[in-house]
């Protein structure tokens, strides 16, 4: 189970910070991806803190003691929507590929 | 570029079947194991099923396993899901994803999603 909060508020500008925490991580790392309304969800960090190409260079992600964090500097308007960490778990009799509840970012 | 088409949604009763097609193009699809997910009305996605890039093994959600059977067409370049006794629960969208570049179980990209709505 991973678990986020429902949301986060933060003005233009300032930096959000999202967690995500769990007992198991697995060994790929963790995985965010952003979704606005109406569209599919897309990459924005993997493996713990690595960036797709074209992501820019404002969202980071960092992993440490069981709680995962995307962190987004000079927050703007258009990075409004939700947030969803997932990771692989292959430690059980099947694998898996875990979402997080998701977070809804909203800029003030 | 790579480009993941969905169809094959719709209304659907509850015990009926339902397939749906994932049509893949810009990328060498008989190289990749593929996946779907779906994401229910406001709520957050949920991982169905897996298949390896040549078809030999397959993976799937306990919430699916015996009802749902993932395959591919490697000359067609297309993913399937078949849906069985569909209940009111599987409503959604599926979406139809590919591994990341990474070997850390990511997915990137997704398709732009198909709905499946069970209802009577």
């Amino acid at each position: 189970v991973l678990t986020q909060p429902p949301s986060v508020s933060v003005a233009p500008g300032q930096t959000a910070l999202i967690t995500c925490g769990g007992t198991n991580f697995g060994s790929g790392g963790v995985h965010w991806y952003q979704q606005k309304p109406g569209q599919a969800p897309v990459l924005v960090v993997y493996d713990d803190s690595d960036r797709p190409s074209g992501i820019p260079e404002r969202f980071s992600g960092s992993n440490s003691e069981n709680t995962a964090t995307l962190t987004i500097g000079r927050v703007e308007a258009g990075d409004e929507a939700d947030y969803y960490c997932q990771v692989w778990e292959t430690s059980g009799e099947h694998p898996n590929w875990v979402f997080g509840g998701g977070t809804r970012l909203t800029v003030l | 570029q790579v480009q993941l088409v969905e169809s094959g949604g719709g209304v659907v009763q509850p015990g009926r079947s339902l397939r749906l097609s994932c049509a893949a193009s810009g990328f060498m699809f008989n190289s990749f194991g593929m996946h779907w997910v779906r994401q229910a009305p406001g709520k957050g996605p949920e991982w169905v099923a897996g298949i390896w890039h040549d078809g030999s093994n397959t993976y799937y959600a306990e919430s699916v396993r015996g009802r749902f059977t993932i395959s591919r067409d490697n000359s067609n370049n297309t993913l399937y899901l078949q849906l069985k006794s569909l209940t009111a629960a599987d409503t959604a969208v599926y979406y139809c994803v590919r591994p990341s570049s990474s070997t850390g179980g990511s997915f990137d990209p997704w398709g732009q999603g198909t709905l499946v709505t069970v209802s009577s």
